[in-house]
């Protein structure tokens, strides 16, 4: 079954430090990928997606995700944390081909230390 | 409206008794979609419509729960006999066409006591 996977449920970085949160599809044929982030009591917002146009993709807050084909994976880093940056965050993948149907990641908490 | 909207945001309902959700999403946005998040638990994936179809319902944890869509545009999900593990935070989401970004909406609280 086509699935997404978000490795660690739970990530802790220090002010400043850079952001890593991974996310990884199983599929051969490249999907649509996103990333949402949802702060503490508010819905979920786009933080960046990947269509096919380009393979590194810029989103907001200074956030970016590389798509490696190769290692069927869509990270998201961010070079500097801030403490606004922690919330929990979703990777998402729709399926290109047939059917096409939206799966969510399971999230990852991102804590920020001071 | 600018963004997606759903009433209530909050019910607090007994055991038993049935309950309605509703989603107002973007204009002109063809597909919606419900999700439940629950404590500790990522997005569980409920049920897609494009138009007023449902092409995928798999979600759907029982025959207690359903949902319609009229006109396009506004949805109701109905829980029927409400049991506590129905308590979770209830998300809408729209999108322009399918493969589109979603656009999500504050969600409405449900507690069953």
């Amino acid at each position: 079954a086509q699935s997404v996977t978000q490795l660690g449920s739970h990530v802790s970085v220090s002010e400043g430090a850079l952001v890593l949160l991974r996310c990884n599809y199983s599929s051969s044929v490249p999907p649509y990928l996103f990333w949402y982030v949802q702060y503490p009591n508010q819905g979920l917002q786009l933080l960046l997606k990947y269509t096919s146009a380009a393979t590194l993709v810029k989103g907001i807050n200074g956030f970016e995700a590389e798509f490696k084909k190769s290692e069927t994976s869509f990270h998201l880093t961010k070079p500097s944390a801030h403490m606004s940056d922690a919330a929990e965050y979703f990777c998402a993948v729709i399926y290109s081909g047939g059917y096409q149907k939206v799966t969510f990641g399971t999230g990852t908490k991102l804590q920020v230390i001071p | 409206g600018a963004g997606v909207s759903q009433s209530p945001s909050n019910k607090v309902t007994e055991k038993g008794k049935d309950v309605e959700l509703r989603c107002d999403p973007i204009s002109g946005h063809t597909a919606l979609y419900w999700y439940r998040q629950s404590l500790g638990q990522g997005l569980e994936f409920l049920i897609y419509f494009q138009g007023n179809s449902a092409p995928d319902k798999s979600g759907l944890p029982s025959d207690r729960f359903s949902a319609e869509r009229t006109g396009g545009s506004v949805s109701t999900l109905t829980i029927q006999r409400t049991q506590q593990e129905d308590s979770a935070v209830y998300l809408c989401a729209s999108s322009l066409r399918r493969e589109g970004e979603q656009f999500f909406g504050p969600g409405t609280r449900l507690t069953v006591l």
